[in-house]
């Protein structure tokens, strides 16, 4: 079964530009969650979207914003971009429904903001 | 509100030597626990995961996780590490009802020949 797949890989933009991540699940997972990795803050939570709304929200400002699609592929987009949103972003996919359940990752989208 | 700790930043061992990573974590409730790897460059892979049950639980590449809730910690153990093994470990909890897992800021495992 294909894992989690995420595109681009690479990115790099200018502060103050827009950029939009993309994320398909493994097939079956309706759950698509958004992370972003940095070394200073580590592992933090963006969003779960969960049939097409979204769930859960971390403590994020509002230029980060997501979206789920009926084929629950995903997508996150930063508008504005900073310095400070350099990152890796990762997308995991669990089953969903009301139980917890294993997330798996993808790759993640390593994002340079100049 | 819910956290994890994870001391160690960085760790080295021999290889062939046992390893112990340690993860705390701090949480009103029973847990739900995981252990993750990310290679360099890459994504994270989950080794092992406790919901409940056994508190010895079993994972991937030879690696096992104790849950104590006496300690409020779930170390991670490997009997003998191989060069292979040299990545950053990340401890992680789940919040209930959710689906959003709160991660640890992950051990850095070297190993030496």
């Amino acid at each position: 079964k294909a894992g989690v797949t995420q595109t681009p890989r690479y990115l790099i933009k200018t502060r103050g530009q827009q950029v939009t991540l993309s994320c398909s699940p493994i097939s079956g997972h309706r759950s698509v969650s958004w992370y972003q990795q940095t070394p200073g803050q580590g592992l933090q939570f963006l969003f779960e979207y969960f049939s097409e709304t979204q769930r859960n929200k971390g403590n994020f400002p509002g230029r980060f914003s997501g979206r789920q699609f009926s084929n629950s592929r995903s997508e996150m987009n930063v508008s504005t971009l900073e310095l400070g949103d350099s990152a890796l972003y990762l997308c995991a996919s669990t089953r969903g429904g009301g139980q917890m359940g294993e997330q798996y990752f993808g790759p993640g989208t390593r994002l340079t903001v100049t | 509100a819910q956290s994890v700790t994870q001391p160690d930043i960085h760790i080295t061992v021999s290889e062939g030597a046992s390893l112990e990573l340690r993860c705390n974590y701090s949480y009103g409730a029973t847990p739900y626990l995981f252990w993750y790897v990310q290679s360099p460059g890459q994504g994270l892979q989950l080794l092992l995961k406790y919901f409940s049950g056994d508190t010895l639980v079993q994972g991937i590449k030879g690696f096992e996780a104790e849950f104590k809730r006496s300690q409020s910690s779930f170390n991670l153990r490997k009997p003998s590490v191989h060069w292979s093994d040299a990545a950053e470990y990340f401890c992680a909890v789940v919040k209930a009802g959710a689906n959003n897992l709160f991660f640890g800021t992950g051990t850095r495992l070297t190993v030496i020949p």
